[in-house]
């Protein structure tokens, strides 16, 4: 079985732009989440998409959005991107419907922002 | 967990020592808890998760200890390997909340060979 394919891998941008990142789950698996990634905050849930709908919504300001398309696939974009948003962002899928499963991660896109 | 910023906990073992891994979750509330290893360039692989109605599961070379009234989780690794070098992570789920996990800062990994 595939894993979680990210694309692009890397990208870099500049300040003002947007952003569009690609997360194609491990088949069979509905719920789509993504993580940004950073050396200073770590880890940070950013939201979760389960059959097309937005689960759950971390603490990003507005310009981070997302979705997520019938065959499971998700985006995820960030609009006037700033160069804090500079970081790893990373997609997850898991097999399971009701939530607290384990999620399998992709290697994630490495954006940078100048 | 709460994110200990630029500067990673680093233990160093020797080869064919056992490691042991600790991290203290946030939320009393949280029910799922699972440890991932993260190798440079790639993206956090999962080693083993347990519930909170379990205090000790075990995997292949390694076992998970859960301690609900301090809110402590422990990873041990069994006769470490070079291979096992790589940034390791908590993390915490609240059961009726989705797939939104909570990660702690991360605890880097040196086997010495």
């Amino acid at each position: 079985k595939a894993g979680v394919t990210q694309t692009p891998r890397y990208l870099i941008k500049t300040r003002g732009q947007q952003v569009t990142l690609s997360c194609s789950p491990i088949s069979g698996h509905r719920s789509v989440s993504w993580y940004q990634q950073t050396p200073g905050q770590g880890l940070q849930f950013l939201f979760e998409y389960f059959s097309e709908t937005q689960r759950n919504k971390g603490n990003f300001p507005g310009r981070f959005s997302g979705r997520q398309f019938s065959n499971s696939r998700s985006e995820m974009n960030v609009s006037t991107l700033e160069l804090g948003d500079s970081a790893l962002y990373l997609c997850a899928s898991s097999g399971m419907t009701g939530g607290s499963e384990k999620l399998f991660f992709g290697s994630g896109t490495q954006l940078s922002v100048l | 967990g709460e994110s200990v910023g630029l500067h990673l906990p680093t233990l160093s073992v020797q080869e064919g020592d056992n490691s042991i891994i600790n991290c203290a979750y946030s939320n009393s509330a949280s029910d799922y808890f699972i440890w991932y290893k993260q190798e440079s360039g790639k993206g956090p692989q999962f080693i083993i998760d347990i519930r909170s109605n379990m205090d000790k599961r075990q995997g292949q070379r390694v076992t998970v200890l859960l301690n609900k009234t301090v809110k402590h989780l422990s990873l041990q690794i069994a006769a470490t390997q070079p291979g096992d070098s790589a940034v390791y992570f908590c993390a915490e789920n609240i059961g009726n909340a989705g797939n939104m996990l909570t990660f702690g800062g991360g605890t880097r990994l040196m086997v010495k060979p």
